[in-house]
């Protein structure tokens, strides 16, 4: 079965400790990306990967850091979470970017 | 840079009544449209895209959505809702830079829909 898989699904974490939040997508889509939801804002984009160890900046990466060193994975760091950045993340994947996205079911962050 | 906007925060609407769920995007070129749907607690399902061609696009769960380059408009419709269309919708446009070498995915704000019995 096609999809994306996000681990874990829940998190509540204290300021300061570093996370990963890990994004597999078994399609082998080139391009991925992470969003973050929040009320009212929609889907931001974290960081996009157009390939292997081809990564960028979307529209919120402070605080954020992403690798792509496999096709399939494409994991989230937050090296030093921080309350702003509790929120509802999700990874996505796609054959190019214009072209549907999979989503992950999300993961849901909470920063205290 | 290219924006999506949905006016409506969160509209209501009877079980069989229809639907449309306005989005406007400001962009440059030809733009790649998207509908998505959110379920509660679930990731985004693709409803349907425009790419180029026909104007009027049919997606899954009886939807459509009709892209008018005059008012830079994509809006998405349905004759008869359903309760299980109560989700949350978002509207997306692809932007894909030659010379900056970009491509993204850009979200409206998102509609949530809300069914009366």
């Amino acid at each position: 079965e096609a999809q994306v898989t996000q681990n874990p699904r829940y998190l509540i974490t204290v300021t300061g400790k570093k996370l990963t939040v890990t994004c597999s997508q078994n399609m082998n889509h080139e391009y991925m990306s992470w969003y973050r939801q929040d009320p009212g804002l929609g889907l931001r984009q974290i960081y996009y990967s157009m390939n292997v160890e081809v990564t960028d900046k979307g529209d919120v990466p402070e605080g954020y850091k992403v690798s792509r060193k496999e096709k399939r994975n494409f994991p989230l760091i937050l090296e030093s979470p921080s309350p702003n950045q509790t929120s509802l993340y999700f990874c996505a994947s796609s054959l190019r970017v214009n072209t549907e996205a999979f989503f992950g079911q999300g993961t849901r962050l909470t920063v205290v | 840079a290219q924006s999506v906007t949905q006016p409506d925060i969160h509209i209501t609407v009877s079980e069989g009544a229809s639907l449309e769920l306005r989005c406007n995007y400001s962009y440059g070129a030809t733009p790649y449209l998207f509908w998505y749907v959110q379920s509660p607690g679930q990731g985004l399902q693709l409803l349907l895209k425009y790419f180029s061609g026909d104007t009027l696009v049919q997606g899954i769960k009886g939807f459509e959505a009709e892209f008018k380059r005059s008012q830079s408009s994509f809006n998405l419709r349905k004759p008869s809702v359903h309760w299980s269309d109560a989700a949350e919708y978002f509207c997306a446009v692809g932007e894909s830079s030659i010379i900056q070498g970009a491509q993204k995915l850009v979200f409206g704000q998102g509609t949530r829909l809300t069914i009366n019995p």
